[in-house]
């Protein structure tokens, strides 16, 4: 069965670097989306992405983060300088086409902000 | 805006027992419903999913939900559950008319523990 794919697994960066964070969503999929579970509170939302563009993004997205989708198969997330509060575990999920088709997800990236 | 209210942050239940997670929602208008279950160390599995037609809905793993309009609750519900099944669930909902660009707003998730 297709998987979306993260890497890497788990990450330690230093409070005040850049980190960027890799996903290879399903192939054939078209909606792209970064989520974010601090541990032990809900899933969050963090921003969709479409059409090689934003289409839409929460509060928590603001201009610290940034999405790209550098080559046609890669889908990342950078925080430009992270922070202790940064520290989560970063999900990303991808969907076929419309809103009533499930949303695939990956297995996640544990972000540990030292 | 949506919000999702999963009542019970933990729920023991011995081994061929049965299980209900409760989830209710709110939203001003028409809503898809979905169950998410996460394995310790994996990402969401998608177990089950409401969008229209029959309010009993059939997923993976032996588990079913039922969605309630007039109780805005979407409960999953398991006849006889197993150790395999220890894991945290989380109901999710998503605007019916937002499309696909939009994310899924999720409950805390309940951590379900089954005792032999």
């Amino acid at each position: 069965e297709p998987e979306v794919t993260q890497t890497p697994s788990h990450q330690v960066t230093q409070m005040g670097q850049e980190v960027i964070l890799r996903c290879v969503p399903i192939s054939n999929h078209l909606y792209f989306y970064w989520y974010r579970q601090i541990l032990g509170q809900k899933v969050e939302f963090l921003v969709s992405f479409y059409n090689n563009e934003i289409s839409e993004k929460s509060e928590i997205f603001d201009d610290q983060f940034s999405v790209e989708r550098p080559d046609g198969s890669n889908f990342t997330l950078k925080i430009r300088s992270t922070k202790l509060e940064d520290s989560a575990m970063y999900f990303c999920a991808s969907n076929p086409q419309g809103e009533t088709d499930g949303y695939t997800f990956g297995s996640g990236t544990r972000l540990t902000v030292v | 805006a949506q919000s999702v209210t999963q009542l019970d942050s933990q729920v023991p239940v011995f081994e061929e027992a049965p299980v209900e997670l409760r989830c209710n929602y709110s939203s001003s208008v028409s809503v898809y419903l979905f169950w998410y279950v996460q394995y310790p160390n994996q990402g969401l599995q998608l177990l089950l999913k409401y969008l229209s037609g029959s309010t009993l809905v059939k997923g993976i793993n032996g588990f079913e939900a039922e969605f309630n309009k007039s109780q805005t609750s979407f409960h999953l519900r398991k006849p006889s559950v197993h150790i395999s099944d220890t894991a945290e669930y989380f109901c999710a909902v998503k605007r019916g008319t937002g499309g696909g660009a939009d994310g899924l707003t999720f409950g805390k998730g309940t951590h379900l523990i089954i005792q032999p």
